[in-house]
């Protein structure tokens, strides 16, 4: 079946443009999980949902982030007035329930230049 | 909080040598510990797990054992392919009130033939 799928793959801005990224999960995953990704680094916690429902939002660097699920299945992560330290990989997982022990499905990434 | 400490990359190795990749965590409650790997232009991927301690996760004849006592998680491959060359990412998941994953930051495995 399909994959989680994120797009757009690449995305360039321009310092202070709003940016919209989305990730199609696995069909019937109940969770998503948002991470920033920086050069060399592991994933870093975003934000996640449980269906439509944000149930953690504690890693978002700031208020310019905002993210989004209605209606528990397709997300969108929003940066708003981006700036150079946004520059980063954007990584969306989906997992089957919440459970500590459950597999998380990574999309391929989106990758973002702000200039 | 929590953590994860990955041994520092890259690790270079010949083919057929043995690998290990050494991943330390710091916990509150009892995790469940992961090893992602990722090949180049590829995402990120699932490569074992292990629920509790004492638990030896293993895939791809890579094998990992849950030690409570030394709170690791440690890589190991008996004789490394050069198709092993990617990324590997030791992580944790907790239960409790916050369930934030917690991702080490990688390291680079490089096998030459």
């Amino acid at each position: 079946g399909a994959g989680v799928s994120q797009s757009p793959r690449y995305k360039v801005a321009k310092r202070g443009q709003d940016v919209a990224l989305r990730c199609d999960p696995i069909s019937g995953h109940v969770s998503l999980f948002w991470y920033q990704q920086a050069l060399g680094q592991g994933p870093e916690f975003l934000t996640y949902f449980q269906n439509e429902a944000q149930l953690d939002k504690s890693g978002l660097p700031s208020d310019r982030f905002f993210a989004e699920r209605p209606e528990g299945s397709v997300s969108t992560l929003k940066i708003q007035r981006t700036q150079q330290e946004d520059s980063a990989v954007y990584l969306c997982a989906s997992s089957l329930a919440r459970d500590r022990g459950e597999t998380q499905y990574f999309g391929p990434g989106t990758r973002l230049l702000v200039l | 909080g929590n953590s994860v400490t990955q041994m520092e990359g890259p690790v270079t190795l010949s083919e057929e040598a043995f690998l290990t990749i050494n991943c330390t965590y710091t916990a509150t409650g009892y995790p469940s510990l992961f090893w992602y790997v990722q090949y180049p232009g590829e995402g990120l991927q699932l490569l074992l797990k292990a629920t509790k301690a004492d638990d030896k996760g293993s895939n791809k004849g890579f094998e990992a054992t849950y030690r409570k006592e030394t709170t690791s998680f440690h890589l190991e491959k008996g004789s490394v392919q050069v198709s092993d060359s990617a990324v590997y990412f030791c992580a944790l998941g907790t239960s409790g009130g916050s369930y934030i994953p917690t991702f080490g930051r990688g390291t680079s495995l490089i096998v030459h033939p």
